[in-house]
């Protein structure tokens, strides 16, 4: 299965600046998702990142908060846009590999602490 | 709303198999019934998936019932390393039923 590196792994931020997250996958794929984990919830799905397009964003999310690139088949940033504490969070990067197992492959995470 | 159904959490002992029960009574005829864990600090991480027959690989069992509206993921014997969050997701294989939508998932904590 696909190897997801995500950068940075952890990382403290003041309120009101940003923070871009980067995800490389070791292979090309098509499809690849952001997501994001608050404090002891489950993953929220914030959008798939289209290669050559806009990402398409789900409810409650919008590009102005959390803009994301996906400037070729490997490689993703998304970006948290002026934080606030309510945005930290484990920030996670996946795949779905274009074998057609339809099977999701995620990265490690980026824990994100604001103050 | 939420798909699926699952208990909060449940324990087993160490070697024992463990059961993990999930409903899904609304499951349409083209979503698949998915597993993903989650271990403390990592990413979630596939386990098995199948339609409507039982499946089996190298980490877990699937059953699903004939009726598709119940499925059971059996771990034959869990280890320490199993305790994780255990999540059962309906997803369909195309169109806007095939994104992965994470519900609460059902702890287990596996005991020495």
């Amino acid at each position: 299965s696909a190897v997801i590196s995500q950068k940075p792994s952890r990382d403290i931020c003041q309120r009101g600046t940003s923070l871009t997250i980067q995800c490389q996958v070791d292979s090309q794929v098509t499809m690849m998702f952001w997501y994001r984990q608050q404090p002891g919830q489950s993953l929220t799905l914030i959008a798939t990142a289209n290669q050559g397009s806009e990402a398409t964003y789900e409810s409650g999310f919008v590009i102005d908060k959390f803009p994301i690139s996906r400037p070729n088949l490997t490689f993703s940033t998304l970006t948290v846009s002026n934080m606030s504490p309510e945005d930290s969070s484990i920030y996670l990067c996946s795949v779905e590999e274009d074998s057609g197992a339809n099977v999701l492959t995620f990265g490690a995470g980026s824990r994100l602490t604001v103050l | 709303d939420a798909k699926t159904t699952q208990p909060t959490s449940m324990d087993c002992a160490e070697g024992r198999a463990a059961n993990l029960p999930c409903n899904h009574s609304t499951i349409s005829g083209n979503e698949y019934v998915y597993w993903y864990r989650q271990i403390h600090s990592q990413g979630p991480q596939y386990i098995i998936h199948g339609l409507k027959n039982n499946e089996t690989n190298e980490m877990a069992s699937l059953i699903i019932t004939e009726d598709r509206k119940s499925s059971t993921l059996i771990l034959p014997h869990a280890t320490l390393r199993d305790t994780a969050v255990y999540y059962c997701i309906v997803r369909a294989y195309t169109g806007a039923n095939s994104k992965l939508t994470f519900g609460k998932g059902i702890t287990l904590s596996v005991r020495p």
